[in-house]
């Protein structure tokens, strides 16, 4: 079975331009996950969907972040406008049930 | 809301050594639990995961984790580590259908 896959792989942006990341998860998987991961710290988790809706979004800065799984299967996430705190690995996940994630390899954000 | 700790930053041990990763979860509600490890620049791995039967749960390579109820806890353990383990161990807890990660412990393996 193919992974969840993640684009772009790196990425440098300068402070306050705009930048957007793309997940596509594991074909049959209904919840969609994205994570940040500040260097040093665990990820933590930004926003949950389940199909095209959101459960979860607690924990996303929704003044300069926002995502979007339409036709419940890929999923964007995008900073507008981004900050130096910014710059970390956004990693996508996706599962069936909670016991059964699977991670993306992340994408590298890296503000300057 | 569910919490992970994971006391230590930073473990230093010899190789052919044995390494225990102290971690603790904030419920005794019913709960799954899990390790990730993270070599370095690359993704997040599953390791090994608890969600019931058995308190103890063995990786492939050599790690397990005992489940403790009680004391609210889910150490990983290895015998004798080598220095392909060095890597980024991550301790996470269910919260309803989501996973919460521990601030991750750096397992540092000396020669």
């Amino acid at each position: 079975e193919a992974g969840v896959a993640q684009s772009p792989r790196y990425k440098i942006i300068e402070k306050r331009q705009s930048v957007a990341f793309w997940c596509n998860p594991i074909s049959g998987h209904a919840t969609l996950y994205w994570y940040q991961q500040i260097l040093g710290q665990g990820p933590k988790l930004l926003i949950q969907f389940q199909n095209n809706g959101v459960v979860d979004d607690s924990q996303l800065p929704k003044d300069r972040f926002s995502a979007e799984r339409l036709k419940g299967v890929d999923s964007t996430l995008k900073i507008q406008p981004a900050k130096l705190e910014d710059s970390a690995v956004y990693l996508c996940a996706s599962s069936r049930m909670v016991n059964g994630y699977t991670f993306g390899s992340g994408t590298r954000l890296t503000v300057v | 809301a569910q919490s992970v700790t994971q006391l230590d930053s930073q473990v230093p041990v010899f190789e052919e050594a044995p390494v225990e990763l102290r971690c603790n979860y904030s419920s005794s509600v019913s709960v799954y639990l899990f390790w990730y490890v993270q070599y370095p620049n690359q993704g997040l791995q599953l390791l090994l995961k608890y969600l019931s039967g058995s308190t103890l749960v063995e990786s492939i390579n050599g790690f397990e984790a005992e489940f403790n109820k009680s004391q609210t806890s889910f150490h990983l353990r290895k015998p004798s580590v080598h220095i392909s383990d060095t890597a980024e161990y991550f301790c996470a807890v269910s919260d309803n259908d989501k996973i919460i990660f521990g601030k991750g412990t750096r397992l540092h393996i000396l020669p």
